[in-house]
């Protein structure tokens, strides 16, 4: 079974600063699928970006990018610019292949709750 | 293109009752996926359904079950509810195909918001 780990329950930071929330996970699997969602006060889950296993190159979404290290099985979120609107709590999510017909769900981290400070 | 809906947003029951909540995946989207988010358990797989069939379950006992139908629609029903399923149920659809190889992104609903008291 994988296991998503986000170590970081809570951090803070002033607005415009740059941050980086961690992720960790472990898998036996060559080639799976990495996300991050945010989910607000509304709670509405919004994805943030996604990485596929087999691209080397990191995932950006303008001011939001991806440090993916497979051999590591390292997957952090770094926001530029950070703005109030970022407040929200992060997961990280991992996602397997298909396999035997079989469409296995997310598994998520527990987050870690971001605030932005004005 | 409207995102996933879901209703009811909010429900109470009490316990021994049973539920039903509905999801409606973004139009043209054919694959429905619900989890369960708690405080303790976290975010947690239910099931996914595709054209009309369970393709996955997650660890829940039996009292958790869905459905699909024709038009991608999905409900999901808890038989005799107990306290410990108080929670935020989340669907989330996605564009899968069959026989394609790429997973592909979920996209999520707002949720309905369970209290069983």
């Amino acid at each position: 079974a994988q296991t998503v780990t986000q170590s970081q329950p809570e951090m803070s930071v002033q607005e415009a600063e740059t941050v980086t929330l961690s992720c960790t996970y472990d898998t036996s699997e060559n080639n799976y699928y990495l996300f991050w969602y945010k989910q607000p006060p509304s709670r509405q889950m919004i994805l943030v970006i996604r990485q596929e296993a087999y691209k080397q190159q990191n995932a950006t979404e303008n001011r939001f990018s991806v440090n993916f290290q497979k051999a590591a099985k390292s997957f952090s979120l770094k926001i530029s610019d950070s703005q109030l609107g970022d407040t929200a709590m992060y997961f990280c999510a991992f996602m397997k292949p298909y396999s035997g017909g079989g469409a296995d769900g997310l598994t998520f981290g527990k987050g870690t709750h971001l605030i932005i400070q004005p | 293109k409207a995102g996933v809906t879901q209703t009811p947003r909010y429900l109470i029951k009490t316990r021994g009752q049973q539920v039903t909540l509905s999801c409606s995946p973004i139009s043209g989207h054919r694959s429905v996926s619900w989890y369960q988010q708690t405080p303790g358990q976290g975010l947690q797989f239910l099931f996914e359904y595709f054209s009309e069939t369970q393709r996955n379950k997650g660890n829940f006992p039996g009292r958790f079950s869905g459905r699909q139908f024709s038009n991608s629609r999905s409900e999901m029903n808890v038989s005799t509810l107990e306290l410990g399923d108080s929670a935020l149920y989340l669907c989330a659809s996605s564009l899968e195909s069959v026989g394609q190889a790429v997973r592909e992104t979920q996209y999520f609903g707002p949720g309905t918001r369970l209290l069983v008291l």
